[in-house]
C-alpha cells in the first residue's frame, strides 16, 4: 500500500519568508510525528499528533514553528520568518495507534529538503 | 531526557564480511529499540527492532542484540553486500512515543 508522502520534496526560500510543508500519513494511521534532520543536530523530534490533537510539542525549536492536522489525516508544518538555521530535512512519520498502543513502529516519509538562503 | 550514543561514525567493510554497530542509552525505562537504514535522498526505513523482553532478534542477515543491564544494543549484518551501503541509525523510544536517535553510522561495503 501507499506509504507516507511529503511535499514538496525540495524547497528553496529566502530568509524571512514563510514556508508550509505537507505530510500525508499512511491511511488509517492515528499517530503522526514530525522530525528534523540537520548536519549539526542529527535526527530530532519536533511534534506528535494523536488524531488532530498535539499532546507533545516539546521539540518545536521556537514560536516560529507551528503544525496542525486536520481530519485525522494530512498535517502541515509551518515555519514563519525562516532563518538560515532552519535549513534541514523535515521528516514526517506515522504509526497505527500512537501512545495508546505502547511502542510501535514509525514509518517515515521521504522528507522535505528545505534550504533558506 | 534520553541520550543515545552510537559507534562507530563510519565503517568500511569488504563485501562478504560482517558489520557491527553499537549503541548505548541512558534511560533504564526505555523498552523499544528500532534500527533504521537511510539511503541518500530517502527517509529512514525500519530494518529491525527489538523490545526489552527479548535479548536477541534475527531476520535473515540482520540481527540485533540487547543488554538491558548494560544499557546497550547492537546491530549485526552478516555477509554484507554493496546494497547494504547506507547510513544506519539506532533509536530508543521515550514516553510519548518520541524516538531519540543516535548520530548515525555511515556503512560502506567495498566490492
Amino acid at each position: 500500500g501507499a506509504g507516507v508522502s511529503q511535499s514538496p520534496s525540495n524547497k528553496v526560500t529566502e530568509k524571512g519568508k514563510d514556508v508550509e510543508l505537507r505530510c500525508d500519513p499512511i491511511s488509517g494511521h492515528t499517530a503522526l510525528y514530525w522530525y528534523r534532520q540537520s548536519l549539526g543536530q542529527g535526527l530530532e523530534f519536533l511534534i506528535y499528533f494523536q488524531g488532530n490533537s498535539a499532546p507533545d510539542k516539546s521539540g518545536l525549536p521556537s514560536d516560529r514553528f507551528s503544525a496542525e492536522r486536520t481530519g485525522g489525516s494530512v498535517s502541515t508544518l509551518t515555519i514563519q520568518r525562516t532563518q538560515q538555521e532552519d535549513s534541514a530535512v523535515y521528516l514526517c512519520a506515522s504509526s497505527p495507534a500512537g501512545v495508546v498502543a505502547g511502542a510501535e513502529t514509525q514509518y517515515f516519509g521521504p522528507g522535505t529538503r528545505l534550504l533558506v538562503l | 531526557g534520553e541520550n543515545v550514543e552510537q559507534h562507530p561514525s563510519t565503517l568500511s567493510v569488504q563485501e562478504g564480511d560482517s558489520a557491527v554497530i553499537k549503541c548505548t542509552y541512558s534511560d533504564s525505562a526505555s523498552n523499544y529499540f528500532p534500527w533504521y537504514k537511510q539511503e541518500l535522498g530517502k527517509g529512514p526505513q525500519l530494518i529491525i527492532d527489538i523490545r526489552s523482553n527479548v535479548g536477541e532478534k534475527k531476520d535473515q542477515r540482520i540481527a540485533v542484540t540487547l543488554n538491558k543491564t548494560a544499557k546497550h544494543f547492537s546491530l549485526h549484518i552478516t555477509e554484507t553486500q554493496p546494497e547494504d551501503s547506507a547510513v544506519y541509525f539506532c533509536a530508543t523510544m521515550e514516553y510519548g512515543n518520541k524516538l531519540v536517535f543516535g548520530a548515525g553510522t555511515i556503512l560502506r561495503v567495498k566490492s
